[in-house]
């Protein structure tokens, strides 16, 4: 079946734009998380989704950042005022219930150059 | 202090070689523990569970030690497909779901 997909693939913008970038989780996947990966580091958490509401949005990094999955699907960031330090790969990730005992499955993630 | 710590390598192993990695977390409440396997400019995929009496999946085996809060990861007989970096992964606190990412660890296998 579909995994989840990510778009788009590549995104360049300039300092000060807005960027939204989209995530269609599996279908079923109740559970929708969002990282980001600076070369050489790990995924950092940004946000978790159970359903349509944030149940953990804590590592969102200021409020230029917000996330939103209205329906309980598909889910969009969006970041106001980009900077270059945002540059990076965003990546997202479902899974059937979330925590222990739901793995994870990411998609091949956006990546986001801000000049 | 990271709340996941792991030594970036790289490792650079002939074929056949064994290799062990390290990760240590900072939350002592944490409760499940995974490695994951990602491959260059790809996404990261999980490769395996840890649990408190170890596991073994063919030639990989993760350990947990919960008093000296480490996870570790051994490879056997390791192959050229094995190159890649291994992400260690561990629940964050809360019951959230939420997984805490470590630094990764980069293994190149040579021939």
């Amino acid at each position: 079946g579909a995994g989840v997909s990510q778009t788009p693939s590549n995104k360049v913008t300039e300092k000060g734009k807005y960027v939204e970038l989209r995530c269609d989780p599996i279908s079923g996947h109740t559970a929708l998380y969002w990282y980001r990966q600076s070369l050489g580091q790990g995924p950092e958490f940004l946000i978790y989704f159970q359903g349509t509401g944030a149940a953990d949005d804590s590592g969102l990094p200021n409020d230029r950042f917000f996330a939103v999955r209205p329906e309980g699907s598909v889910s969009t960031l969006k970041i106001q005022r980009t900077e270059r330090g945002d540059s990076a790969v965003y990546l997202c990730a479902s899974s059937l219930f979330g925590g222990e005992g739901s793995p994870l499955h990411f998609g091949n993630g956006t990546r986001l150059t801000v000049t | 202090r990271k709340e996941v710590e792991q030594d970036p390598g790289p490792f650079n192993v002939p074929e056949g070689a064994t290799v062990a990695f390290n990760c240590t977390y900072s939350n002592s409440a944490s409760q499940s523990f995974f490695w994951y396997r990602q491959d260059c400019r790809k996404e990261p995929k999980l490769l395996m569970s840890v649990y408190s009496s170890g596991n073994e999946d063919g030639r990989f085996t993760a350990q947990l030690n919960r008093a000296s809060q480490y996870i570790s990861l051994l490879i056997r007989d390791s192959k050229l497909s094995d190159s890649a970096t291994y992400l260690c992964v561990v629940i964050g606190s809360g019951n959230t779901g939420k997984l805490i990412f470590g630094q990764g660890t980069t293994l190149q296998v040579k021939p």
